[in-house]
């Protein structure tokens, strides 16, 4: 079963204009990660962020998390045509102090951006 | 640098038919990782090897799935007597250390399996 929960399913916007998904999860984390995914490909490692951090960035990219309610989100800024993809944020769950391997992927938003 | 491959990058069988499904890890990555994508369940977490400790089987389907990792680097996963549900993408994965969170992923393409 899948712990994270993501939306909007989809969003579809214009080149230039900024996309933010969100992203819910259930239980206790080590570190919550973000991943693209484009048609047909594996997925990309986007960002990582500690539960004991609050916003990271890097390059266009912006990550938030809010461990008291269990939730992130990335926002895409200045977005353009090539980062039309599907986004998955997932974690990596908190076993007794240690980040354990296994991931856990939410639903994905499908991003299309228009030339 | 080479990353993960997997083969075959797309595989067709007959419902009750054996399959058998690779990937070569980065060169130095001890831990990999195996997922499967299918519309309705998302990704999903099957199996996971790091080094030499026993793998966590925790997210196998059933009894027809199976997975080893020979000489801690390229990877098989099995599927016995398939079945029509079994049909997905078959996303295999490796980092450089124990813990997911420590490390980034870094996946295949993936074995797109379709069951007649």
């Amino acid at each position: 079963s899948q712990q994270g929960e993501e939306d909007p399913q989809a969003l579809s916007i214009q080149e230039g204009e900024n996309a933010t998904m969100n992203c819910s999860y259930k239980t206790s984390i080590n570190n919550l990660q973000w991943y693209r995914q484009n048609s047909g490909r594996g997925l990309v490692h986007l960002i990582l962020i500690r539960s004991n951090e609050r916003e990271k960035h890097s390059g266009r990219l912006r990550v938030t998390l809010d461990t008291s309610k269990k939730s992130s989100s990335l926002l895409i800024t200045a977005s353009r045509a090539a980062d039309t993809a599907s986004y998955f944020c997932a974690t990596a769950l908190n076993a007794g102090g240690t980040s354990y391997g296994k991931l856990t992927f939410g639903q994905g938003t499908i991003l299309t951006v228009h030339p | 640098g080479a990353g993960v491959s997997q083969s075959p990058s797309n595989k067709v069988t007959e419902k009750g038919k054996d399959v058998e499904l690779r990937c070569d890890p980065i060169s130095g990555h001890t831990a990999l990782y195996w997922y499967r994508q299918s519309l309705g369940q998302g990704l999903e977490f099957l199996i996971y090897f790091q080094g030499n400790s026993a793998p966590d089987k925790s997210g196998l389907p059933s009894d027809r799935f199976s997975a080893e990792r020979t000489g801690g680097s390229v990877s098989t996963l099995t599927i016995q007597r398939t079945q029509q549900e079994d049909s997905a993408v078959y996303l295999c994965a490796s980092s450089l250390a124990r813990g997911a969170g420590n490390q980034p992923q870094h996946f295949g393409d993936g074995t797109r399996l379709s069951i007649l």
